[in-house]
């Protein structure tokens, strides 16, 4: 089955500063890698996702990148703000199979005024 | 448009006991996926039902089991629950056949095993 590595797990910034996480997957049949953050206590929220038919994705200050030869993505947050502190995961899915997602074990991000 | 609604929202067993939690999937989505969120970790995949049938599962056990209704609603139940389920257990609503699939969580109901 497929296998979600997620690094750092815990990153700490200024705010203003960029933050970047990563993750690798081991199924070369994903084809769907959304990223989810989770406040404290709250859902998990989709922020960005992006397809194995793009290499890059972007919305205002969150950028996510794919590797499919290496078979590793990136979420890339830019100008950070303290509401951006929270839990964030990553996580890879077919969706030829439903988008049953396997998750990373997620990366604390705090962001200090 | 009415989002993903759990029920209960905490509760405590004992060992040995049986639970059934619960999931309103949101307006107009026919898919519900379960995920077991263990506390630092990231969420699991339970397994998944569509059309009123189970059409995919995670690596857990047969005393995992679920039911999904014809208004797309779902539940999970666990028999004979021991300690390590103790967890918080995320439903998920997405449209099966939908250009994006994108998951959409519940709250959440938090497990307690004494």
């Amino acid at each position: 089955g497929e296998n979600v590595e997620q690094h750092p797990s815990t990153l700490s910034v200024q705010e203003g500063d960029s933050a970047v996480i990563k993750c690798t997957y081991s199924d070369s049949a994903s084809n769907y890698f959304p990223w989810y953050k989770q406040e404290l206590g709250k859902r998990p929220q989709l922020i960005i996702d992006i397809r194995s038919n793009v290499g890059e994705k972007k919305d205002q200050r969150i950028a996510v990148t794919l590797n499919k030869t290496a078979k590793h993505f990136s979420l890339h947050i830019t100008e950070t703000q303290p509401e951006d502190s929270a839990v964030y995961f990553c996580a890879a899915g077919s969706n030829n199979a439903g988008n049953m997602l396997t998750f990373g074990g997620g990366t604390r991000l705090m962001v200090k005024p | 448009e009415t989002g993903v609604t759990q029920s209960p929202t905490h509760l405590i067993k004992t060992r040995g006991q049986q639970v059934t939690l619960r999931c309103s999937s949101q307006s107009g989505h026919n898919t519900v996926s379960w995920y077991q969120q263990a506390l630092g970790q990231g969420p699991q995949f339970i397994f998944q039902y569509y059309r009123e049938e189970e059409n995919g599962r995670g690596n857990f056990p047969p005393r995992f089991s679920g039911l999904q209704f014809p208004n797309y609603s779902s539940e999970l139940n666990v028999n004979a629950l021991e300690l390590d389920d103790s967890a918080l257990y995320l439903c998920a609503s997405s449209r099966t056949g939908s250009n994006t699939g994108e998951l959409f969580f519940g709250e959440g109901s938090r497990l307690t095993v004494l």
